[in-house]
């Protein structure tokens, strides 16, 4: 089985542009994480999708959002983009059950803000 | 809210020197518990995950983890590292109680092992 996509690998914007990241998951797995990684916070949960719902959400502000298609591929948007969201941007799928499943991830997006 | 912490933010290590890898959560729930390793230039992947039943788990690479419920605690351990166990590893948790499976992560030891 191919493993989790994510596109594109890398990308720089300015200060208050938008960017959406792409993220596509193992085949059959319906629910999509997206995390972010930055040296000083780690890996921080960001949403969870399954089922193009929004299942979860981490305590992020709104100009971060994402959207599951039929298809349970995953896009993450961020707005008005501020030089703090310089980061890698991970996408992790899961199979269908609650809580008691790994998350495969994906080799992440790193967004770089100027 | 939950949380997790990594004891250690740095490890140096001799090859074939022990490993114990601190990590403690913070939830009185049940939950479900994790070890991902990230190798230089490479995806997070999978160590070993707890679930239910016996608490030491063993994963892949000679790596096993204990969880003791009593302290909160899902300690990783090595008997002998390798130079190829130079990586960053982060302790993970996920609530079965949540509706989802958001995964909270400690903030990452980074292992740096001589050979």
């Amino acid at each position: 089985k191919a493993g989790v996509t994510q596109t594109p690998r890398y990308l720089i914007k300015t200060r208050g542009q938008q960017v959406t990241l792409s993220c596509s998951p193992i085949s059959g797995h319906r629910s999509v994480s997206w995390y972010q990684q930055t040296p000083g916070q780690g890996l921080q949960f960001l949403f969870e999708y399954f089922s193009e719902t929004q299942r979860n959400k981490g305590n992020f502000p709104g100009r971060f959002s994402g959207r599951q298609f039929s298809n349970s591929r995953s896009e993450m948007n961020v707005s008005t983009l501020e030089l703090g969201d310089s980061a890698l941007y991970l996408c992790a799928s899961s199979p269908e059950s609650l809580g008691a499943n790994e998350q495969f991830f994906g080799p992440g997006t790193r967004l770089t803000v100027l | 809210a939950q949380s997790v912490s990594q004891h250690n933010h740095h490890v140096i290590l001799s090859e074939a020197a022990s490993l114990e890898l601190g990590c403690n959560y913070s939830y009185g729930g049940t939950v479900n518990l994790f070890w991902y390793v990230q190798y230089p230039g490479q995806h997070l992947q999978l160590l070993l995950k707890y679930f239910s039943g016996d608490p030491l788990v063993k994963g892949i690479k000679g790596f096993e983890a204990e969880f003791i419920k009593s302290k909160f605690s899902f300690n990783l351990r090595k008997p002998s590292v390798q130079w190829s166990d130079t990586a960053e590893y982060f302790c993970a948790v996920s609530a079965l109680n949540q509706a989802g499976t958001a995964l909270i992560f400690g903030k990452g030891t980074t292992l740096s092992v001589s050979s």
